[in-house]
């Protein structure tokens, strides 16, 4: 079965420095790949997806995410950070035989100032 | 130009009485799911529907829920007789086609009493 794991539970950043969020993926093939963002008490907005192509995706609000075969990765990154930033980030995957997300357990970002 | 629509946005109920959630897709989707998001658990997939069929419900409980998306107005998460369990975040979300990526509502609150 397909799975998705964000190894960070936790992370801080200074505003203005730059952000990696990690994500890797277990399935046989290549999967469709997403990041979503949430803040307190809201919906999940959609950030950037990858399907097919080239594998440096750019999404809304300046993100970015690379997707590696090789390392079943597909980490997400912002080269400065801003405050507004601070939210909870999910990783999530659809494979080739099914329409549902499987999703990360999710990334906690805190943005000092 | 509207989001996914969610209602109510908060819920609270008794033990043994029944919960409706309801859902209206983006313009222009047919495909709707239910997602459920509890703090020890993270988001997991209840249900995938299409107009007046379901698609997948791999990830409903076996009793007391239930859902549909008829041919005209919203799709909507059935609970009967809930229990405390069942306090959590539900959310909903469309998609255009399988396999798409998909866009969530803000969600419902379930509060059980």
């Amino acid at each position: 079965a397909q799975s998705v794991t964000q190894p960070d539970i936790h992370i801080t950043v200074s505003e203005g420095a730059s952000l990696e969020l990690r994500c890797n993926y277990s399935y046989g093939a290549t999967p469709y790949l997403f990041w979503y963002v949430q803040s307190p008490g809201q919906g999940l907005q959609l950030l950037l997806k990858y399907f097919s192509g080239d594998t440096l995706v750019q999404g809304i609000k300046g993100f970015e995410a690379e997707f590696k075969r090789s390392q079943s990765s597909f980490n997400l990154r912002k080269p400065s950070v801003h405050w507004s930033d601070a939210a909870e980030y999910f990783c999530a995957l659809i494979t080739g035989t099914a329409s549902k997300l499987t999703f990360g357990t999710g990334t906690r970002l805190q943005v000092t100032l | 130009n509207a989001g996914v629509m969610q209602n109510p946005r908060h819920l609270v109920r008794r033990r043994g009485q029944e919960a409706r959630l309801r859902c209206s897709p983006m313009k222009g989707h047919s495909h709707v799911y239910w997602y459920r998001q509890l703090p020890e658990e993270g988001l997991k997939f209840m249900v995938y529907l299409q107009k007046e069929n379901i698609i997948d419900e791999s990830g409903m409980p076996k009793e007391r829920f239930s859902a549909e998306f008829p041919k005209e107005g919203p799709s909507i998460l059935r609970i009967q007789q809930v229990v405390r369990g069942d306090s959590a975040a539900y959310f909903c979300a469309s998609s255009q086609g399988e396999r798409a990526a998909q866009y969530f509502g803000p969600g419902t609150r379930l509060l059980v009493l």
